[in-house]
């Protein structure tokens, strides 16, 4: 069972705050794990992707990474009313027939009020 | 960056016609491509996977009669939705990813909207 599990949400959170995404993944072969943002009618489009154990940081998002307890996160600093959209977690693994196939969670929803 | 460009973006017709949907990776060779559908409020469902000169591998519940892929080339997919019915009316998303880069970040089009009328 390859399930990626992101809390329902929706978030809302006021303009300058922290908006903490969480997501966590029962295959523990999952090898890569994403960020997307998706606006209402587009596509996802790449936010982060973190590949290893630990934090990784790009300008006001940071991905936390804990293979361990099978936990990834994004944390958006400073959020802004452009960063509300759905964010989709996914990972992909690291064999046979479905090496490279993205596994989506649900999806997030956030909105950032002024 | 990597692009992916999928076309049309809206489709409009009626119900009965058949509709093609393109995906090229422009900059790219597209080893594998990944097509999805998104129905309203939910999250992306994966069709179909796709990879250059074989035949397409389809989910779980996916009529692959109905869906017809063809990816004879590194550079372009195609999705033919069969006398397409309104319940196939979706957001139809392609994604592409190159030689060497299956746990690399996939790249998506923009997405057609189609309506069945």
């Amino acid at each position: 069972q390859k399930e990626v599990e992101q809390n329902s949400g929706p978030l809302s959170v006021p303009e300058g705050a922290i908006a903490s995404l969480n997501c966590t993944y029962s295959d523990r072969g999952s090898q890569s794990f994403f960020w997307y943002r998706q606006y209402s009618g587009k596509s996802p489009e790449l936010i982060m992707s973190i590949y290893s154990n630990g934090d990784k940081e790009d300008g006001r998002f940071t991905a936390q990474l804990n293979k361990a307890s099978q936990y990834v996160s994004l944390l958006i600093r400073d959020s802004q009313p452009s960063d509300s959209a759905t964010y989709l977690c996914a990972v992909t693994l690291d064999r046979g027939s479905t090496l490279g196939r993205l596994y989506f969670g649900r999806g997030t929803q956030l909105t950032v009020w002024p | 960056g990597a692009v992916v460009s999928q076309h049309p973006s809206r489709v409009i017709c009626k119900s009965g016609t058949s509709v093609k949907i393109e995906c090229r990776s422009l900059d790219f060779q597209a080893t594998t491509m990944f097509w999805y559908r998104q129905f309203p409020k939910q999250s992306l469902m994966l069709m179909a996977t796709s990879n250059e000169g074989s035949k397409a591998t389809y989910e779980q519940g996916v009529e692959k009669d109905k869906f017809l892929i063809n990816h004879a080339s590194l550079t372009l997919s195609t999705l033919t939705v069969t006398s397409a019915h309104p319940e196939d009316s979706s957001f139809y998303i392609c994604s592409a990813s190159g030689v060497g880069q299956a746990n690399q970040p996939q790249h998506f089009g923009d997405g057609t909207r189609l309506s069945i009328l």
